[in-house]
């Protein structure tokens, strides 16, 4: 969806340093997601939000943080990023009921 | 807790026939959405269709149709005339009053 950025597009970073990624959306919708893909697991949704400062957690939020300060983003900050958070990040966005649309997704590399 | 699944890891067809993607889900909920998406190598996923469970009319887009079987559970996804612009990871996916949950995905191949 040409509505939904992420930034970075690739990070290799370090075991111990944090990382933020940042979901920038023009579209307005009220819900926000952050998932995660592996191999093997499909999608599995870390944290989303319902509205500006309101988020809850996903099936797999250990080590994950979120923030919403803004309509339009979003981002996922891990505090001290571990080999195994290694993997492919997307946003994405929707109304209450309805399909949720993605962001183009961050390769992110925990060496 | 809502649970979807693929029981195809992996499937072929050559280019031009069809094929059928299976997909089931578990859930106690009567109303809710039911999706296939499509992920090729660029990563991007790409929304090919949607259900809603209380239309008893499969869902049809093109190519792209549904086979919706709300007593059973399933929910199957077949590409007629296939392309090779089909070969991609193909996700389904259910929601009701919660964010998307997904299968573990599809990958399907197109013989030239």
């Amino acid at each position: 969806d040409a509505g939904i950025t992420q930034s970075p597009r690739h990070k290799v970073t370090e075991t111990g340093t944090p990382v933020t990624l940042r979901c920038h959306q023009t579209e307005n919708h009220r819900y926000m997601y952050w998932y995660r893909q592996d191999p093997g697991h499909g999608l599995r949704l870390i944290h989303y939000s319902y509205g500006v400062k309101d988020t809850d957690k996903g099936e797999v939020s250990d080590g994950y943080s979120v923030s919403r300060s803004k309509t339009e983003d979003f981002l996922l900050t891990l505090e001290s990023a571990t080999s195994s958070q290694t993997s492919v990040y997307f946003c994405a966005c929707g109304g209450g009921y309805n399909e949720q649309f993605f962001g183009p997704g961050t390769r992110l590399t925990v060496l | 807790a809502q649970t979807v699944t693929q029981s195809q890891p992996e499937m072929s067809v050559q280019e031009a026939e069809t094929v059928t993607l299976s997909c089931t889900y578990d859930t106690s909920e009567s109303d809710y959405y039911l999706f296939w998406y499509k992920q090729p190598p660029s990563r991007q996923m790409i929304l090919v269709i949607r259900q809603e469970a209380y239309k008893q009319q499969n869902a049809t887009e093109n190519r792209f149709s549904v086979n919706f079987q709300k007593a059973a559970k399933s929910f199957s996804l077949k590409i007629s005339d296939s392309q090779l612009g089909d070969a991609a990871m193909y996700f389904c996916a259910y929601k009701q009053n919660t964010p998307l949950v997904f299968g573990k995905g599809t990958r399907l191949s197109v013989i030239a």
